[in-house]
């Protein structure tokens, strides 16, 4: 069974500047999570999808970020504009129930 | 506010040796705790759930156990090997927070041979 999948796995971009992560969760999980790590701290929640609808999105930072998940398979979180204290690793996680939450490798953004 | 705290200063131990990891958390009623791998570059890899109604789960050479009145999950690895070596996140699910994850901080475990 293929796990989570996230691409890029890295992306450095000029402030200001637009960039769209892309997350595939394992084939069958109706939830799927965003999260963030940025430099020295703890991985904190973004947003929870259950298909295709936002269950949660209790810890978008702004309006700068807007996730979708047309058709409740894959989803996109999009920066717009990017600004420096973006940079991070972005983590997408899926699950069947609502009990374990199986991650993928992340994406490495660099806003410069 | 709600707080989750784990020794930010690495263990180090010695290959064989009982690695002892702790979560401590503040102001939360968790459903369930996890505890989750990360090494460097990847994404968090699932370990174990322990639900607030049990004190101790074991998976192999791993145990867990939760105390609610402490508000203190420890995390065992026996006869450690130094391929255990890795960051160790502690995870709240459910409960006051909803079933997102709020995590700690890691702590970083090195397993000398």
């Amino acid at each position: 069974e293929a796990g989570v999948t996230q691409f890029p796995s890295h992306s450095v971009i000029e402030k200001g500047q637009t960039v769209t992560l892309r997350c595939d969760p394992i084939s069958g999980h109706d939830n799927l999570y965003w999260y963030r790590r940025v430099m020295g701290k703890e991985i904190k929640f973004l947003l929870h999808f259950v298909k295709e609808s936002k269950q949660d999105e209790s810890g978008m930072p702004n309006n700068r970020f807007l996730a979708e998940r047309t058709g409740g398979t894959y989803s996109t979180l999009k920066v717009q504009p990017a600004e420096l204290e973006d940079s991070g690793v972005y983590f997408c996680a899926s699950s069947h129930g609502l009990e374990t939450q199986y991650f993928g490798p992340g994406t490495r953004l660099l806003v410069l | 506010s709600q707080k989750i705290e784990q020794n930010s200063e690495a263990l180090n131990i010695q290959e064989g040796k009982t690695a002892t990891l702790t979560c401590n958390y503040t102001n939360y009623s968790p459903a369930y705790l996890q505890w989750y791998r990360q090494d460097p570059g990847r994404g968090p890899v699932f370990l174990l759930l322990i639900r607030e109604n049990e004190k101790e789960k074991r998976k192999e050479r791993l145990k867990v156990t939760f105390d609610t009145t402490l508000k203190q999950s420890l995390f065992h690895i026996t006869a450690s090997q130094p391929a255990d070596s890795a960051t160790y996140l502690c995870a709240l699910e459910g409960g006051s927070a909803g079933n997102m994850l709020t995590f700690g901080g890691g702590t970083r475990l090195m397993v000398k041979p």
